[in-house]
């Protein structure tokens, strides 16, 4: 079984462009989260996604971030207009349930963004 | 005050110690906690839940203390292998609408041969 997927593993983009980050839940779980780690900090949540649905984005900055989980396909991390303050490592995990019922998550490795 | 705080460290022990280290919840509402693994870039994984009585796992063994709002994480015979950030997390209450993982900065331990 394999487990969180994400890609890709390293992100270069210039200040202006847009960066994409995805995201395979472990299978069978149909809850994703998406994480923000800057240096020598702890992780900061930012969005909470089921199938087609967002449920929780109260940790998400109001602008140029947006996410997506399809129906189809890969969870999409969305950063349009990247500035240098947005060069983090970026986790996505991934539960079979709900908080409420599981709180343990599964992690990806992680996709590492420079920003320059 | 933070909602979970933790002496960032680094604890520098020499490998066979026994360390400890202790994270604060300011949330008297939350339910669930655990003790996450992240090595040097690379991804948390969980390394225990801590249970209401304490739980026990080979070497480690958490504990939570309700009263005082902090969870403890106890190392015994430490291995260089055990170098990591140690990352608390606890559950924001279930009565909130947004219920979610509320993590810690974690605490650095580096084991010394």
């Amino acid at each position: 079984n394999a487990g969180v997927m994400q890609n890709p593993r390293h992100l270069v983009r210039r200040r202006g462009q847009e960066a994409r980050l995805r995201c395979s839940p472990m299978k069978g779980h149909s809850h994703v989260y998406w994480y923000r780690q800057l240096p020598e900090e702890g992780l900061k949540f930012m969005v909470y996604l089921q199938k087609e649905n967002i449920i929780d984005e109260s940790g998400m900055p109001k602008e140029r971030f947006s996410a997506e989980f399809p129906k189809e396909g890969p969870s999409i991390l969305r950063i349009q207009q990247v500035v240098r303050g947005d060069s983090a490592a970026y986790f996505c995990a991934s539960s079979p349930l709900p908080t409420s019922n599981t709180p343990e998550q599964f992690f990806g490795p992680g996709t590492r963004l420079t920003v320059l | 005050r933070k909602e979970v705080e933790q002496d960032p460290g680094p604890f520098n022990v020499p490998e066979g110690a026994t360390v400890a280290f202790n994270c604060t919840y300011s949330n008297s509402a939350s339910q669930s906690f655990f003790w996450y693994r992240q090595d040097c870039r690379k991804e948390p994984k969980l390394l225990m839940s801590v249970y209401s009585s304490g739980n026990e796992d080979g070497r480690f063994t958490a504990q939570l203390n309700r009263a005082s709002q902090y969870i403890s994480l106890l190392i015994r015979d430490s291995k260089l292998s055990d170098s990591a950030t140690y990352l608390c997390v606890v559950t924001s209450s279930p009565l909130d609408s947004n219920y979610q993982l509320i993590w810690g900065a974690g605490t650095k331990l580096i084991i010394k041969p």
